[in-house]
């Protein structure tokens, strides 16, 4: 069965740099890769997209191996505000031609003073 | 242009009953997708609509629960005869296009809707 891994948890110091990988074995040739961030009893919201290589925008970088079967989200200088739940989203080939979006169960960033 | 929309925030049903949950979304979205969200736990995927179409319902249930996007009008997810293991967030998406995810179909989400079955 298709699926996504994350760490489950992370702990990071203030101001200290945080990757979060998420490994897809089974990506969909034509897919992008989305990450999305989600605090307590809140709707989760984009971070950042790409299809290969490296991607940079305000927030976030991400970084994509020529193989795509993993990314990596990369969060230069956290912050307090930065705790939260990071959830890789990505659409996978669940064999016969079918299609699947499928979430990592995301990894808990806990930013430490 | 206000982002995707969910009524009830909280919704609280006694086992047996029925659940409705709505979702607008965004202006310009013809795409819909519906996730649950169990405590402590990661979204998992539950099913996909297209106006008027169910286009993937690989992750619903087989039984109790279905969804509706109708020409007008918000998206419904419903829940017959609930069970206290129904208890979840439950979130709305919208994008513009459909998968496969590409520059142009980022998803926008709802605040959810808190179902608790008592």
């Amino acid at each position: 069965l298709a699926k996504t891994t994350q760490p489950i948890s992370m702990d990071s110091y203030e101001g200290q740099e945080v990757n979060i990988t998420c490994s897809h074995n089974n990506i969909a040739t034509n897919d992008y890769i989305t990450w999305y961030q989600q605090f307590p009893s809140q709707g989760p919201r984009f971070i950042i997209q790409g299809y290969k290589t490296k991607v940079t925008n305000e927030v976030a970088s991400l970084f994509i191996p020529a193989d795509r079967k993993s990314s990596t989200l990369s969060l230069p200088r956290v912050s307090l505000s930065d705790t939260a739940v990071y959830y890789c989203l990505v659409g996978v080939d669940s064999g016969a031609g079918s299609y699947q979006l499928t979430f990592g169960k995301g990894t808990k960033l806990s930013v430490i003073p | 242009n206000a982002g995707v929309m969910q009524n009830p925030r909280h919704l609280v049903r006694r086992r047996g009953q029925e659940a409705r949950l709505r979702c607008s979304p965004m202006k310009g979205h013809s795409h819909v997708y519906w996730y649950r969200q169990l405590p402590e736990e990661g979204l998992k995927f539950m099913v996909y609509l297209q106006k008027e179409n169910i286009i993937d319902e690989s992750g619903m249930p087989k039984e109790r629960f279905s969804a509706e996007f109708p020409k007008e009008g918000p998206s419904i997810l419903r829940i017959q005869q609930v069970v206290r293991g129904d208890s979840a967030a439950y979130f709305c998406a919208s994008s513009r296009a459909g998968p496969p995810t590409s520059s142009y179909n980022e998803q926008f989400f709802g605040p959810g809707t808190r179902l608790t079955v008592l």
